[in-house]
């Protein structure tokens, strides 16, 4: 629909698991943002990248490792998790970084830890 | 770091009746953004407004941005049930100018 796609849509892991989260856009943007929603902090903003570098990371904890590999790609790799990061995980995506541009957002992945 | 104040949290109303959803900041915005986000869905960008003052239209829905670029608010008139959903207003936060989001208003249409 929007153009940003999410895998999984649904994720359920244990506290020693690894996985990964991927998110593509196909809009031609060059910002790709990670969103944190939980019944607490509706939208808390994680990471974000612009032209593949890294420009905000927002007092992330290290079990939570992001990786741009390209402007149409990105990634949260999870490992150590805790059953407090269960939450729907946005990916999102913009022309550009930045409070001027519009942010498109995929759909999100339910993460359970159990 | 700069937040964005939203209220109310919650909001029922009966179909038909208005809805109105505030977006506060105690430092200028530079720009706001709204965004709804249907239940089980994803946040959509429904408008930005960026100068002082400036009043928006979309069908039903009136957007305005305060004077002072420190508030704004979202004006639904006579909700329908297809306006479930929650509103997320958005300004300018944290250290390199991102988007920060409000909490957000959930509104409950009742038919």
């Amino acid at each position: 629909e929007t153009g940003v796609t999410q895998t999984p849509r649904h994720l359920v892991m244990g506290m020693t698991n690894k996985k990964s989260l991927k998110c593509e856009q196909h809009l031609g943007h060059n910002a790709m943002y990670w969103y944190k929603q939980s019944a607490k902090k509706p939208l808390e903003l994680m990471f974000v990248y612009n032209f593949k570098e890294q420009t905000e990371n927002n007092s992330v904890p290290s079990r939570f490792s992001p990786e741009c590999p390209n402007s149409s790609h990105l990634f949260l790799h999870l490992h150590t998790l805790q059953p407090e990061d269960s939450a729907l995980y946005l990916c999102a995506s913009s022309l550009l970084a930045g409070s001027y541009n519009e942010q498109f957002f995929g759909p999100g992945t339910r993460l359970t830890v159990l | 770091g700069q937040q964005v104040m939203q209220i109310p949290q919650y909001q029922h109303v009966q179909e038909g009746e208005d809805f109105t959803t505030y977006c506060n900041s105690s430092t200028t915005l530079s720009n706001i953004q709204w965004y709804k986000q249907r239940p089980g869905g994803h946040p959509v960008f429904l408008i930005q407004l960026v100068k002082s003052g400036e009043v928006k239209k979309q069908k039903r829905l009136t957007f305005q941005f305060g004077e002072a670029k420190k508030n704004s608010s979202l004006h639904i008139t006579a909700t329908q049930t297809t306006d479930v959903g929650t509103y997320f207003c958005a300004g300018v936060g944290g250290s390199q100018g991102n988007l920060i989001f409000g909490k957000g208003t959930k509104l409950s249409v009742k038919p």
